[in-house]
């Protein structure tokens, strides 16, 4: 079945230690996001891809970055991780197209972090 | 700006009575509207989307959903619920022509036996 992994499920790492998260799909979706999980939240959009064009939200810290080398594979990368970005972190995919947008968002099993 | 309300944090219901989360949201033009469900450790998955035609929207699992504009509304429901259903309900509108999504704070469903 075509879907969004997410690896690992479970990542701990130390304070200040990077840390890297992966996600891969087989949607061959040209929208890929990054999520961030903290408990009985909503989930809150860091960032996304439209195909190779990086949309940073204005509220995500700088210590949280991203690549997405192909159409397949996303990564996200925290530089120094603290106490505060112990979290599920999720990826996402969507096929949009020129006036075509908004479609629905096909989530990943997420990678829940902790921070030691 | 676009805006999604849950009003309800946390619902309790009894296996096989009928359930309807509610679901209020703020935006200009017409909307497009998700429904997701989110078991414990595992991402959303998607539920029922409304984007135009048909205001009442039949889902997976059993939910069904019902666009009421004059309400700004998307309501969703279930005749009888299962004990499988226990989980997060997240309503979400589309942001316009950004491809972003704008989540509600969510809905805690449990289900008594």
């Amino acid at each position: 079945d075509a879907m969004v992994i997410q690896n690992p499920r479970y990542q701990v790492t130390q304070f200040g230690k990077p840390v890297t998260l992966s996600c891969s799909q087989t949607l061959n979706h040209n929208v890929m996001y990054w999520y961030q999980q903290k408990s009985s939240q909503a989930p809150k959009l860091l960032f996304h891809y439209y195909d190779k064009d990086f949309n940073n939200e204005a509220d995500t810290p700088d210590n949280f970055q991203s690549r997405r080398p192909n159409t397949s594979f996303c990564f996200l990368d925290i530089r120094s991780p603290g106490l505060g970005d112990a979290a599920m972190y999720l990826c996402a995919t969507s096929r949009a197209r020129e006036g075509i947008r908004n479609q629905p968002q096909h989530f990943g099993d997420g990678t829940r972090l902790s921070i030691l | 700006a676009q805006s999604v309300t849950q009003p309800d944090i946390h619902i309790t219901v009894s296996e096989g009575a009928s359930l309807e989360l509610r679901c209020n949201y703020s935006y200009g033009a017409t909307p497009y509207l998700f429904w997701y469900v989110q078991s414990p450790g595992q991402g959303l998955q998607l539920l029922l989307k409304y984007f135009s035609g048909d205001t009442l929207v039949q889902g997976i699992k059993g939910f069904e959903a019902e666009f009421k504009r004059s309400q700004s509304s998307f309501n969703l429901r279930k005749p009888s619920v299962h004990w499988s259903d226990a989980a997060e309900y997240f309503c979400a509108v589309g942001a316009g022509n950004t491809d972003k999504l704008i989540f509600g704070t969510g809905t805690r469903l449990q289900v008594f036996p």
